[in-house]
């Protein structure tokens, strides 16, 4: 099955500088992968995801690149705010008529005023 | 709409006691997830439906935990009889299709002592 990898554990960072957090997964059929935001005491809400036909989504302040042949993907924050700090995971869907997602361990971002 | 709704949010039992967990999917959605969180083991799928329809119950850690859907607008978690080991975070998600984004719900914190 999907096995998925999420550094660093934890990360601090400074408000108005970038965060990166990267995930690596182990099935090539994988061609879904959305990063998930959670605060304390709530579920875990999307916030961007990407597919394997294309290398790149920005949102806003956050983007996720998609690197298929190392199949690693990343989360890129930019300009962060206090509000960004929070739990993230990653997640990959393996191919098509499965439904199931498999999450990374989380990265717990902390933006330092 | 609401979102996915969780009752009870909290729930504090002791050793031996059946638990009912209930969820109430986005209308519309087809697909109904049920996962675990711990700092242990992180978010792991218990089970998920389409269209009412166990598909995958392989992550249900063993009898004691069962699932049902009896209509496209209601699912229940059951733990009889429960242990401390059980004691998570369990969440509810739904999504309109297979391959499309999990909406979660904000989750029951179950306490068994």
């Amino acid at each position: 099955g999907e096995n998925v990898e999420q550094h660093p554990s934890t990360l601090s960072v400074q408000e108005g500088d970038s965060a990166v957090i990267k995930c690596t997964y182990s099935d090539s059929a994988s061609n879904y992968f959305p990063w998930y935001k959670q605060e304390l005491g709530k579920g875990p809400q999307l916030i961007i995801d990407i597919r394997s036909n294309v290398g790149e989504k920005k949102d806003q302040r956050i983007a996720v690149t998609l690197n298929k042949t190392a199949k690693h993907f990343s989360l890129h924050i930019t300009e962060t705010q206090p509000e960004d700090s929070a739990v993230y995971f990653c997640a990959a869907q393996s191919n098509f008529g499965n439904e199931k997602l498999t999450f990374g361990t989380g990265t717990r971002l902390t933006i330092i005023p | 709409d609401a979102g996915v709704i969780q009752s009870p949010r909290h729930e504090v039992t002791e050793m031996g006691q059946e638990v009912t967990l209930r969820c109430k999917p986005i209308s519309g959605h087809d697909y109904l997830f049920w996962y675990r969180q711990t700092m242990m083991r992180g978010l792991e799928l218990l089970i998920y439906f389409n269209n009412n329809v166990p598909i995958d119950d392989s992550g249900m850690p063993e009898d004691r935990f069962s699932a049902k859907m009896p209509n496209a607008s209601f699912s229940t978690l059951k733990i009889q009889p429960s242990e401390p080991r059980d004691s998570a975070v369990y969440f509810c998600a739904s999504s309109p299709s297979g391959g499309d984004t999990q909406y979660f719900g904000p989750g029951t914190r179950l306490t068994v002592l």
